[in-house]
């Protein structure tokens, strides 16, 4: 069974610049999250989406950050300017339910450097 | 107070070493609690839930004590390929949401 997929798995931009990334959760997973994890620390959950509606972005920067999944499967983040404190690695997990405890498989991360 | 509390480490201990970590967490009303591992620049991957009663999996324990709002984690004979980051991790009470403690880096030496 095929992963979660992520990319790019880096990338460097300048402080202002916009960069978006992309998941592709594990096939049939209703359940999808967006994690920062900066150095050092767990990893924070930024949004959540159940099929293609948001369940949870209260600590998602909304001034700056978006994210979508239109069409309930893959997903997009949106950095739009970036900060130098965005950098981190953004992680993408997705899970078969949201209404219990079911595994979060992530995928492998991409890596922000903002200069 | 951070919701997740774990020492950061690290633990450097030799080869067939027994070695524990320990958790704390801030909302009593938590539901769930789990470990995670995260190898260097790698992703978080499920090790084992934690229940009540305790729970074994091969060389690993994880133990609950939700008067004290404590889990622990005990591995035994521990081998080179456990070194890693265990992250402690609490799903909340009514939002499913996990929260993740910053992780404990052990450092298992030949």
């Amino acid at each position: 069974e095929a992963g979660v997929a992520q990319s790019p798995r880096y990338k460097i931009i300048e402080k202002r610049q916009s960069v978006a990334f992309w998941c592709n959760p594990i096939s049939g997973h209703a359940t999808l999250y967006w994690y920062q994890q900066i150095l050092g620390q767990g990893p924070k959950l930024l949004i959540q989406f159940q099929n293609n509606g948001v369940v949870d972005d209260s600590q998602l920067p909304k001034d700056r950050f978006s994210a979508e999944r239109l069409k309930g499967v893959d997903s997009t983040l949106k950095i739009q300017p970036a900060k130098l404190e965005d950098s981190a690695v953004y992680l993408c997990a997705s899970s078969a339910r949201l209404y219990s405890y079911n595994e979060q498989f992530f995928g492998p991360g991409t890596r922000l450097t903002v200069l | 107070r951070k919701e997740v509390e774990q020492d950061p480490g690290p633990f450097n201990v030799p080869e067939g070493a027994t070695v524990a970590f320990n958790c704390t967490y801030s909302n009593s009303a938590s539901q769930s609690f789990f470990w995670y591992r995260q190898d260097c620049r790698k992703e978080p991957k499920l090790l084992m839930s934690v229940y009540s009663s305790g729970n074994e999996d091969g060389r690993f324990t994880a133990q609950l004590n939700r008067a004290s709002q404590y889990i622990s984690l005990l591995i035994r004979d521990s081998k080179l390929s456990d070194s890693a980051t265990y992250l402690c991790v609490v799903q909340g009470d009514s939002s499913y949401k996990l929260i993740f403690g910053s992780g404990t880096r052990l450092l298992v030496r030949p």
